[in-house]
């Protein structure tokens, strides 16, 4: 039962151009959600965050939209640099339950020149 | 470094085998997180401890089993291993009192083979 769902394994843009990963769930119990960037060989590194109770967070080239309604959610990093390229995982916590986070699978990004 | 360390890097054994994964957290935190990544999946949260008492509990096997030290290090015990529990193992720690809005701190994590 995968509550939260990244569909695309991997994507491929243009340095300068727009990154946008999505994310889909299925808990409506969930109520934060966290970007982490992951590259090879290391450990997950915290992105960005944003709470059910507001509808977008913003912190330098990296933006995060919640959808409620339609249980999305999407990571837009403009401009997007080389050294963005790495698995980026969205990952979900629901009410009472904060110390678990639920995590997708991961979309691959590749920032080319 | 994140601050977090994780011992060993890599651990190849075979069925049937015992091996503890070792972490020790970040200066000042006090929480300790296990999660599981099997190929091609995400990670899977696997229990936490908060300063030596265990505080949540996810999908963890039975065979499997960790505790917190006074020192606040961990360790995670995988026992009657099989070919299945081939999997990365993170460790993650966050201080008292920190909102989830600033997520954990990962380490590097544990690549254990099982043959």
């Amino acid at each position: 039962d995968q509550q939260v769902k990244q569909n695309s394994p991997s994507l491929s843009v243009q340095e300068g151009r727009i990154s946008i990963l999505n994310c889909d769930y299925t808990n409506s119990m969930f109520d934060y959600f966290l970007w982490y960037k992951k590259y090879p060989a290391e450990g997950p590194t915290f992105l960005i965050s944003i709470s059910s109770i507001k509808d977008k967070n913003e912190d330098g080239r990296f933006t995060v939209f919640l959808n409620k309604s339609a249980k999305h959610l999407s990571l837009h990093i403009v401009p997007s640099q080389p050294g963005d390229s790495a698995v980026y995982f969205c990952a979900a916590s629901a009410y009472g339950t904060a110390s678990k986070l639920t995590f997708g699978t991961g979309t691959r990004l590749q920032v080319t020149l | 470094d994140s601050g977090v360390t994780q011992t060993p890097k890599h651990l190849i054994t075979a069925t049937g085998q015992r091996v503890t994964l070792r972490c020790s957290p970040r200066s000042g935190d006090l929480s300790v997180y296990w999660y599981q990544q099997s190929l091609d999946q995400g990670l899977q949260f696997l229990i936490q401890y908060y300063n030596g008492e265990e505080r949540a509990k996810g999908n963890i096997l039975e065979r499997f089993s960790a505790q917190q030290f006074p020192d606040l290090h961990s360790e995670l015990n995988l026992s009657s291993l099989e070919l299945g529990d081939s999997a990365l193992y993170f460790c993650a720690s966050s201080p008292p009192g920190q909102r989830l809005n600033y997520g954990y701190t990962f380490g590097s994590g544990t690549r254990l083979t099982v043959v």
